[in-house]
């Protein structure tokens, strides 16, 4: 079965710490991954997507990605946290159709 | 340029009632999904519409019904409403038919609380 887990439901982290949220994904053939940021009452927002090429993708707000084949991972990170990141952070993944695999979520909470 | 816009914001319905729930993407985008997302959850994929065609359906009964207008816009229909359809129903528009290579552009919602 295709799926995506993100396996923390919660990161704290200080600020001006790195942030890593951790995603691994079971699709068979090749991945098109997605990481989206969900602020209170607001819709998603796109971050990144790897499609293919660089295993490091790198994305709006300071945000990027590694892509991990192997280990079949797609971990956000950020070098230096902001109390603005505090948010939840989904993982998605497509096999390449049109539905979109979502995880269930990690909360980011950076403390000031 | 305007976002996804979704109406209305809040509704409250009845078991058993209909609901109609409307999204307008964005401007040239022809592509339009909708997800549905219970509360701790992650988005659950409901239906894809390109140029007025269905493209693609999750795993929801036939009482989920979607239909997508000339203008790009979309109605999701839920009819025998259950407590469990209550959820924030997300719209998302893309700019193309393969939508699993190119980002979402998501609306803010509507949250739907059936009692």
């Amino acid at each position: 079965a295709q799926s995506v887990a993100q396996p923390e439901d919660q990161v704290n982290v200080a600020e001006g710490n790195p942030l890593t949220v951790k995603c691994t994904y079971s699709v068979s053939g090749n991945p098109y991954l997605f990481w989206y940021v969900q602020y209170p009452n607001r819709g998603l927002q796109f971050l990144l997507k790897y499609i293919t090429g660089d295993n490091l993708v790198k994305g709006s707000y300071g945000f990027e990605a590694e892509f991990n084949k192997s280990q079949t991972s797609f971990h956000l990170k950020k070098p230096s946290a902001l109390v603005s990141d505090s948010a939840l952070y989904f993982c998605a993944v497509t096999p390449g159709t049109y539905k979109y695999i979502f995880g269930t979520g990690t909360r980011l909470k950076v403390l000031a | 340029d305007a976002g996804v816009t979704q109406s209305p914001t809040h509704l409250i319905k009845t078991r058993g009632q209909h609901v109609t729930l409307r999204c307008s993407p964005i401007s040239g985008h022809k592509s339009v999904s909708w997800y549905q997302q219970v509360l701790g959850q992650g988005p659950q994929f409901i239906f894809q519409y390109y140029e007025k065609e269905e493209r693609g359906r999750g795993n929801f009964p036939d009482r989920f019904s979607a239909r997508q207008f000339p203008n790009y816009s979309s109605e999701l229909n839920v009819n025998a409403l259950l407590l469990g359809d209550s959820a924030l129903y997300l719209c998302a528009s893309s700019a193309s038919r393969q939508a699993f290579s190119y980002e979402q552009y998501f609306g803010p919602g509507t949250r739907l609380t059936v009692t």
